[in-house]
């Protein structure tokens, strides 16, 4: 059964790059790759989109490699502020492009 | 711009009984969500619509879950009769007309379900 997948947990320092790695085969070929972030008792909160190569906004990149096999959210010089909770989120091929989440990556940023 | 509204914040049952979730979504987005998100887990889908109709619920479990989107707005999710494995956090998003594969979703605060 395809799936997404990414590490449980990660640990960082304020002022360092977080990459944040998600694993998904057979994914749409049509479809984005979005990651979100989310906040105790909150709902996510969309951080990037992307379809393929590399895709960069304000608070976030998005790398895609070529297989589409895995997507990286880099996060730049994070704060205190951007502990949460990071979720990737691909359409899946083989279950007829059925939305599907990964378990999530908790993302402590220590002082 | 308001955002996605959910209602109630919390409810706390006891097993076998009924219970039903609001969620208004915001305006001008065709596409609703719903999802059930368990402790230490990712959302889940449950449902989809594309304004009325419901395309993809595939992961609804139909026998005591339904759902209703009536006039392409606001959407009810109802459980009846819970169960205790049904306590989690159902989430309600919106998103433009489209996949969700393409579109932004935009997520309400949650309705956090305890089922004793």
């Amino acid at each position: 059964l395809a799936k997404t997948t990414q590490p449980i947990s990660m640990d960082s320092y304020e002022g360092q790059e977080v990459n944040i790695t998600c694993s998904h085969n057979n994914i749409a070929t049509n479809d984005y790759i979005t990651w979100y972030q989310q906040f105790p008792s909150q709902g996510p909160r969309f951080i990037i989109q992307g379809y393929k190569t590399k895709v960069t906004n304000e608070v976030a990149s998005l790398f895609i490699p070529a297989d589409r096999k895995s997507s990286t959210l880099s996060l730049p010089r994070v704060s205190l502020s951007d502990t949460a909770v990071y979720y990737c989120l691909v359409a899946i091929y083989n279950q007829g492009g059925k939305l599907i989440f990964g378990q999530g990556t908790e993302l402590s940023v220590k002082p | 711009e308001a955002g996605v509204v959910q209602s109630p914040r919390y409810k706390i049952i006891e097993k076998k009984q009924p219970v039903a979730f609001w969620c208004n979504p915001i305006s001008g987005h065709n596409t609703l969500y719903w999802y059930r998100q368990n402790l230490g887990q990712g959302p889940e889908l449950l449902i989809r619509y594309e304004n009325e109709e419901a395309v993809d619920d595939s992961q609804l479990p139909k026998d005591r879950f339904s759902a209703e989107r009536l006039k392409g707005v606001d959407s009810t999710l109802k459980i009846q009769p819970a169960e205790l494995g049904d306590s989690a956090v159902y989430l309600c998003a919106s998103s433009q007309l489209g996949a969700g594969g393409y579109n932004e979703q935009f997520f309400g605060p949650g309705t956090r379900l305890t089922v004793l």
